[in-house]
């Protein structure tokens, strides 16, 4: 799993602004998943992409956004129309069954 | 929608002794099962899987059981030991599928007492 990264571990934000959260992974998988994860309610599905340049929706897209213009690459930008986007996001990929999860990103909005 | 039951929330055990987590599922068509140990502050992390042709797979301390009748799994740490406390969430998914998309558990919160 140290070959999915997230940036930045933490990140602040101020009401109204979007943030782009970093994943990377150098796994050569094909599927990229978005999580988020707030206490008491387990882990969340905000996006995910079986392939480049495709994605779909999870249980909880709305006031996200994504792209996968690379392989590698699965940028997550939480937006202004995000009400409550405080909490630890956590970005994983998969080549069949298992998924391997990044580090995982803790955002607070102020 | 599909589903994945967890219980109990949270479970405190004293070392030494048998811990059992269950997690029900509500779409038939599931065939992989995995758990997922996660620390805090850290990410989760693959302990054991099943898959729907397997009623019990056993690594060491940890088990699985599987019952597709009931819809139901569960995991089984035998001889706890204080490194065991974390949360625990269990998945289902549909391979056939082809998304390889998870439905998880709500967690439980596992502590191990000295």
């Amino acid at each position: 799993d140290g070959g999915i990264t997230q940036s930045p571990k933490y990140l602040f934000r101020k009401e109204g602004q979007n943030v782009t959260l970093s994943c990377e992974q150098n796994l050569n998988h094909d599927a990229m998943y978005w999580y988020r994860q707030d206490p008491g309610q387990g882990l969340r599905l905000i996006y995910y992409s079986q392939i480049v340049n495709d994605f779909q929706k999870g249980d909880i897209a709305e006031g996200y956004s994504v792209s996968r213009e690379k392989k590698e690459s699965f940028p997550l930008t939480v937006t202004s129309a995000q009400k409550n986007p405080t909490a630890f996001y956590l970005c994983a990929s998969s080549i069949n069954d298992e998924q391997f999860f990044g580090p995982g990103t803790r955002l607070t909005v102020l | 929608g599909e589903n994945v039951e967890q219980h109990p929330s949270t479970l405190s055990v004293q070392e030494g002794d048998s811990a059992v987590i269950k997690c029900t599922y509500s779409d038939s068509a599931s065939n992989y099962f995995p758990w997922y140990k996660q620390e805090l502050g850290k990410r989760p992390q693959l302990i054991i899987d099943i898959r729907s042709n397997v009623g019990e797979k056993k690594d060491q301390r940890i088990a699985v059981t599987l019952n597709k009748t009931a819809k139901h799994f569960s995991l089984h740490i035998t001889e706890t030991q204080p490194e065991d406390s974390a949360v625990y969430f269990c998945a289902a998914s549909n391979q056939a599928s082809g998304t390889y998309k998870y439905i998880f558990g709500t967690g439980t919160r596992l502590k191990v007492l000295a």
